[in-house]
C-alpha cells in the first residue's frame, strides 16, 4: 500500500535562508508525487507535481523538488525563505490508473521568522 | 482563474442531524473528491466521483454518508446521521480528466462542528 510520511511536523527557517521539507514515500508501483500548499483559511494549492518525467520538477513560488528513486524520496527545497512563505505544506502520492486517490503526508507548518 | 467553491465554510450541527456541503467544482472537470482532515490529523481521501457514479470510497464512507451531483454545477456530500467524531475540515476537489497525474483543484474547505 501507499503512503507518504514527512519528517517534521513544524519547521523554522529565517528569511533568506534554505528550506528543506522532508517527504519519504512507499509504493509498490512508480508513483505520483504532489506537494500542495495550504495558507490559511485557503484550500490546498498545488506547488509542484512529480509524474516521471524530470526527476527535479520546478514549481511555483521558486520551490523544487526532487524524485529520488533509491532514497524514496521527494524533498521540496527553496533556496531562500520569504515571509509570504509561511504555510502548511502537504506531499501526496497518487494512487490508480484513473482519477487516483491522494494519499497525504501528516503535513509540515513552515514558519518564517524576520 | 477558474476555482473551487464550497459553501457553508463553517456548519455546526447537533450529533444525529443530517448536513449537506456543497461544492461548485470547476466547470470542465469531470472527476470530483471530497477528503476531510480531522484537526491534528491527515487529510484522508473520502470518495471520488465521475460520470454520476462513485469510482472509489475509503473506509470512512460508510452507508452514512453520501454524495450527488444534482445539477450540472453542485456536487455534495451528505452525512445523514452526524457523529461527534465526524467533526473535521471537508475539502472538495475536482480535476479535468480521469488520471493519476492529474491536477486536483481543491476548494477551501467546510469547517463541520458537531456538537
Amino acid at each position: 500500500a501507499q503512503s507518504v510520511t514527512q519528517l517534521g511536523s513544524h519547521v523554522s527557517v529565517s528569511e533568506g535562508a534554505l528550506v528543506l521539507l522532508r517527504c519519504n514515500y512507499s509504493s509498490s508501483v512508480p508513483p505520483y508525487l504532489f506537494w500542495y500548499v495550504q495558507y490559511p483559511n485557503q484550500g490546498l494549492q498545488l506547488l509542484l507535481k512529480y509524474t516521471s518525467a524530470a526527476t527535479l520538477v520546478k514549481g511555483i513560488n521558486g520551490f523544487e523538488a526532487e524524485f529520488k528513486k533509491s532514497e524514496t524520496s521527494f524533498h521540496l527545497t527553496k533556496p531562500s525563505a520569504h515571509m509570504s512563505d509561511a504555510a502548511e505544506y502537504f506531499c501526496a502520492v497518487s494512487v490508480g490508473n484513473q482519477g487516483g486517490k491522494l494519499i497525504f503526508g501528516q503535513g509540515t507548518e513552515l514558519s518564517v521568522k524576520p | 482563474e477558474p476555482e473551487v467553491t464550497q459553501t457553508p465554510s463553517h456548519q455546526v450541527t447537533q450529533m444525529g442531524q443530517e448536513v449537506i456541503l456543497r461544492c461548485v467544482p470547476i466547470s470542465n472537470h469531470l472527476y470530483f473528491y471530497w477528503y476531510r482532515q480531522i484537526l491534528g490529523q491527515k487529510v484522508e481521501f473520502l470518495v471520488s466521483f465521475y460520470n454520476n457514479e462513485i469510482s472509489e470510497k475509503s473506509e470512512i464512507f460508510d452507508d452514512q454518508f453520501s454524495v450527488e451531483r444534482p445539477d450540472g454545477s453542485n456536487f455534495t456530500l451528505k452525512i445523514r446521521s452526524t457523529k461527534l467524531e465526524d467533526s473535521a475540515m471537508y475539502f472538495c476537489a475536482s480535476s479535468e480528466l480521469a488520471g493519476s497525474t492529474d491536477t486536483q483543484y481543491f476548494g477551501p474547505g467546510t469547517r463541520l462542528t458537531v456538537l
